[in-house]
C-alpha cells in the first residue's frame, strides 16, 4: 500500500520568514516518484517539481529547496524568504512505475498562509 | 501550448439529475485521469484512461460514475442520479505515457466545481 503524509494542516508564518513543509511517505516499491504540487485560491493544482527514487539530489529553484532523504522516507520542501503570493495549499503525492497503478497519491495537503 | 481545460467551470444541480463533465487534455498527452477533491476526503483519484488500454476504473466511487474517452481525447465524465456526497471539484489531468523520461508528470486542469442540492 502507498501512503502520503502530511502531519502539517496549517502553517502560518510572516511574511520573509522561511518555512519548512514536511511530507513522509510509504511504498514498497523500489522505484517510484515524488512530486509537490501548489494549490492556489484559484483552485487549480500546478506542478512544482518531480523526483525519481534514485535521484536522492536536493534541488534548488529560486527561493523554492526540496530535500528528499530516502532513510526517512520525507520529501521535504522549504521556502526562503517567504512571500504573500506564496500563500496556497502545497499538496506533496507519490505514484509508482508498476502498471495499473497510474494514480497519484495525495498527502492531505498543507495550508500555508504568509501574513504582510 | 493550451494547458488541461475542463468545462464547466460551475455546475449547479438538484439530487438526482444526471450530469456531465468535460475535460480537453493538452495536446500529445495519450494518458488522462479523472480526481475529486472533497473537504473530507481530500484529492481520491477516480478513472485513469492509456491510448487504448482498458481504463482503470478503481476508483470510482459507485456505479453512479462513468468515463469515456473519445478518440483517445476529450473525457466526459458522467454522474448519474446525483446525490448530495457528489458535491467536491472534479479535477483532470494528463500525462505523457512516458513513464521513464517524464516521470509520468500529471498536468491538472481547474476543475469543475459540483454542488448537489
Amino acid at each position: 500500500a502507498q501512503k502520503v503524509t502530511q502531519a502539517q494542516t496549517e502553517i502560518s508564518v510572516v511574511e520573509k520568514e522561511d518555512v519548512t513543509l514536511d511530507c513522509v511517505y510509504e511504498t514498497r516499491d523500489t522505484t517510484y516518484y515524488l512530486f509537490w504540487y501548489k494549490q492556489p485560491p484559484s483552485g487549480e493544482l500546478v506542478f512544482l517539481i518531480r523526483r525519481n527514487s534514485f535521484d536522492e539530489q536536493n534541488e534548488i529553484s529560486g527561493r523554492y529547496s526540496w530535500n528528499f532523504q530516502k532513510s526517512t522516507s520525507s520529501f521535504n520542501f522549504t521556502i526562503t524568504a517567504s512571500q504573500v503570493v506564496d500563500s496556497a495549499v502545497y499538496f506533496c503525492a507519490l505514484r509508482t512505475i508498476i502498471q495499473g497503478a497510474q494514480k497519484l497519491v495525495f498527502g492531505q495537503g498543507t495550508r500555508l498562509t504568509i501574513n504582510p | 501550448g493550451a494547458g488541461v481545460s475542463q468545462s464547466p467551470s460551475n455546475k449547479v444541480t438538484e439530487k438526482g439529475k444526471d450530469v456531465e463533465l468535460r475535460c480537453d487534455p493538452i495536446s500529445g498527452h495519450t494518458a488522462l485521469y479523472w480526481y475529486r477533491q472533497s473537504l473530507g476526503q481530500g484529492l481520491e483519484f477516480l478513472i485513469y484512461f492509456q491510448g487504448n488500454s482498458a481504463p482503470d476504473k478503481s476508483g470510482l466511487p459507485s456505479d453512479r460514475f462513468s468515463a469515456e474517452r473519445t478518440g483517445g481525447s476529450v473525457s466526459t465524465l458522467t454522474i448519474q442520479r446525483t446525490q448530495q456526497e457528489d458535491s467536491a471539484v472534479y479535477l483532470c489531468a494528463s500525462s505523457l505515457a512516458r513513464i521513464r523520461t517524464s516521470g509520468g508528470t500529471q498536468y491538472f486542469g481547474p476543475g469543475t466545481r459540483l454542488l448537489v442540492l
